[in-house]
């Protein structure tokens, strides 16, 4: 299995474009989330899904939008990209809330928006 | 999260001696993750508790979660170079949202 997959790894933006990380896991796992880290905040959450169809705010939503078309795929579109989203980027997805084993992280995505 | 606190931020340990961990939460916990993220990477699932008193050990490292269950620590024990990393804790929620503290940088000399 591959677990699950984040491209790109690495990404440069200018101000104001816009584009759309990719999250995808076979795992057949529910729950998927996308979060954000930076230097002394630890990870915070901006967009979560439970299921196919179905999707909430974290901490930090505004500026980016997310869909779940299907259980694997779960992208995270930047709108109109500010230095403020110079970040890591993780994706992470879980069988079920709360289960033991816990959440499955991606390697990340590293985006400098200049 | 502001909800989440580690301390310390960081730590420097020589190699064979111990270091703990502490995560405080101000709200219930429903579960308590600990992860390990070496730099550049993405997180590795440690352990897991739930229950107030419940204790888990793994190899050297053991995570406790105290009674009223707001507090949890992680103790490695005769540290080595491989345990080197950022340890993260984080709450599970009582809406099954997931969130982390600001995570504790630990360096092991030789």
């Amino acid at each position: 299995n591959a677990g699950v997959t984040q491209t790109p790894k690495f990404q440069v933006l200018k101000t104001g474009q816009s584009m759309t990380l990719q999250c995808a896991q076979d795992m057949n796992h529910e729950y998927m989330s996308w979060y954000r880290q930076d230097p002394g905040m630890g990870l915070r959450l901006i967009h979560y899904s439970v299921g196919a169809g179905i999707t909430d705010q974290g901490e930090v939503p505004n500026g980016y939008n997310v869909s779940r078309s299907t259980t694997e795929d779960f992208p995270l579109r930047l709108l109109s990209a500010a230095p403020s989203q110079t970040s890591v980027y993780f994706c992470a997805s879980s069988f079920q809330t709360g289960i033991e084993g816990g959440y499955t992280f991606g390697s990340g995505t590293r985006l400098t928006v200049v | 999260s502001q909800e989440l606190e580690q301390s310390p931020q960081s730590l420097i340990v020589q190699e064979g001696k111990n270091l703990t961990i502490n995560c405080t939460s101000s709200k219930t916990l429903y579960g308590l993750y600990w992860y390990k993220q070496k730099y550049g990477e993405g997180l590795i699932f440690l352990m897991m508790l739930q229950k107030g008193g419940e204790e888990k050990s793994h190899e050297k490292i053991t995570a406790k979660l105290d009674e009223k269950k707001q507090q949890s620590s992680l103790h490695i024990t005769a540290s080595q170079p491989s345990h080197a990393g950022i340890y993260l804790c984080g709450a599970l929620r009582v809406d099954y949202k997931l969130s982390f503290g600001a995570g504790t940088t630990v360096t092991v000399r030789a």
